[in-house]
């Protein structure tokens, strides 16, 4: 079965600090991947997506990138942490065509202070 | 562009029935997908319709009319675990081959005893 791990779960840090998130994805090969962020008590906006090796796509303009070294991992980071950057990330996998279906990851909180 | 619309927040007893409404507008459409948050965790998979009608998985059904451009989650013998987030998403129509999914801004469940 598959299944998808990210980390770290929870972390908090400074203002100005770098930022790596990391995700993998076991028993599914050349999945889609997705980094999302939710912010306290809000919806679900999309921040990169990648649907091959070295393929990122960024939806919104911001102060974080993203990467796909290898084909079941995909990484979060910044150079630079802002406030705004504080919230709820999540890596999910989608393979198609098989429907509207994407699996989460545990997420990770994020505080910037 | 694409947007999704439901209620910001449902209360409900134990034991009863709630519907949480969804409305759509999307230039194409690939389907209407559920998923169920609680709070503090991520978000998972319910229910997915591709075609009109009522889709049933135990407790919980999900309803949608393409013509009308609505859905519905139905959640039947509510239980305190019940209370959650729940999101409806569709498929970004202008990346049908990224499994992009724009989703509602959520509706939180209340079950109250």
């Amino acid at each position: 079965s598959q299944t998808i791990h990210q980390w770290p779960a929870t972390l908090v840090q400074p203002v100005g600090s770098p930022l790596s998130l990391e995700c993998t994805v076991e028993g599914t090969s050349n999945p889609n991947l997705y980094w999302y962020r939710q912010a306290a008590g809000r919806g679900l906006q999309l921040l990169f997506y990648s649907v091959g090796i070295g393929q990122i796509s960024s939806e919104v303009p911001q102060n974080l990138s993203a990467s796909r070294p290898q084909d079941r991992q995909f990484i979060l980071s910044s150079k630079k942490l802002l406030l705004s950057d504080s919230g709820f990330y999540l890596c999910a996998w989608s393979t198609l065509p098989t429907g509207n279906t994407i699996y989460f990851g545990e997420g990770s909180w994020l505080t910037v202070v | 562009g694409q947007s999704l619309e439901q209620p910001s927040e449902v209360t409900a007893v134990e034991g009863a029935i709630v519907q949480i409404n969804c409305t759509y507008q999307t230039s194409g459409f690939y389907g209407l997908s559920w998923y169920q948050q609680h709070d503090g965790g991520a978000p998972t998979f319910l229910s997915y319709n591709a075609l009109d009608g009522l889709e049933e998985t135990g407790r919980f059904s999900s309803f949608l009319s393409r013509s009308d451009s609505y859905g519905y989650l139905l959640l039947q013998e509510l239980q305190m675990k019940d209370s959650a987030s729940y999101f409806c998403a569709v498929r970004d129509p202008q990346s049908s081959n990224t499994g992009k999914l724009i989703f509602g801004q959520g509706t939180t469940l209340q079950v109250k005893p």
